[in-house]
């Protein structure tokens, strides 16, 4: 099945610096893409997705590259603030089935005053 | 639109005991999940369902059953259950139409079995 491999488990970060988070997966096959933040105590919620016929996406701080050769793919947050301190998942589809998703384990990204 | 809800949001259990889990959604998705997750190791999927009627196993499911009788509503049934079960068990739904694959979670279930 389809394996997702997320780095680093811990980030911290200063204000107004920038974070980046890396994933690879497994199967060659899969098409689908989001990361998804979840803060203390609270539900995952989606911040962004990219699919695999896109190389780049933004949205505001937040963009997200696919690199399809290398079976991995970044988020990346410019301009880091106190609310961006959560953990983010990334996931990518499990092919056959109904497209399961398959997550990540997770970075606690911490962004310090 | 209330969204995904799930009760209860805490419990414990006894070594044994057995609990359902409820899940309903009120947006009209087709697709419904129950994941669950452990600390540091991110959300595994233990069941989901396509549609009312029809459900399939996930990466977890053994000590699990579930059932999709209506759109709305998606039980996760716990049968005997152990510590190992000890997690935050969260019901997601997506609509999955026109590309739209963006999962909505419910607020969590923390279960503790001792």
């Amino acid at each position: 099945g389809e394996n997702v491999e997320q780095h680093p488990s811990t980030l911290s970060v200063q204000e107004g610096d920038s974070a980046v988070i890396k994933c690879t997966y497994s199967d060659s096959a899969s098409n689908y893409f989001p990361w998804y933040k979840q803060e203390l105590g609270k539900r995952p919620q989606l911040i962004i997705d990219i699919r695999s016929n896109v190389g780049e996406k933004k949205d505001q701080r937040i963009a997200v590259t696919l690199n399809k050769t290398a079976k991995h793919f970044s988020l990346h947050i410019t301009e880091t603030q106190p609310e961006d301190s959560a953990v983010y998942f990334c996931a990518a589809t499990l092919t056959g089935g109904g497209n399961k998703l398959t997550f990540g384990t997770g970075t606690q990204l911490k962004v310090e005053l | 639109n209330a969204g995904v809800t799930q009760t209860p949001k805490f419990r414990i259990l006894k070594i044994g005991q057995s609990m359902t889990l409820q899940c309903t959604q009120d947006m009209n998705h087709n697709y419904m999940y129950w994941y669950r997750q452990d600390p540091g190791m991110g959300l595994k999927l233990i069941y989901y369902s396509v549609g009312a009627g029809i459900t399939d196993k996930g990466e977890v499911p053994n000590g699990y059953n579930v059932s999709r009788s209506t759109t709305e509503d998606f039980p996760l049934r716990l049968e005997l259950a152990a510590p190992s079960q000890t997690s935050v068990y969260f019901c997601a739904s997506s609509a999955r139409t026109g590309g739209n694959e963006k999962l909505f979670f419910g607020s969590g279930t923390q279960l503790s079995v001792l």
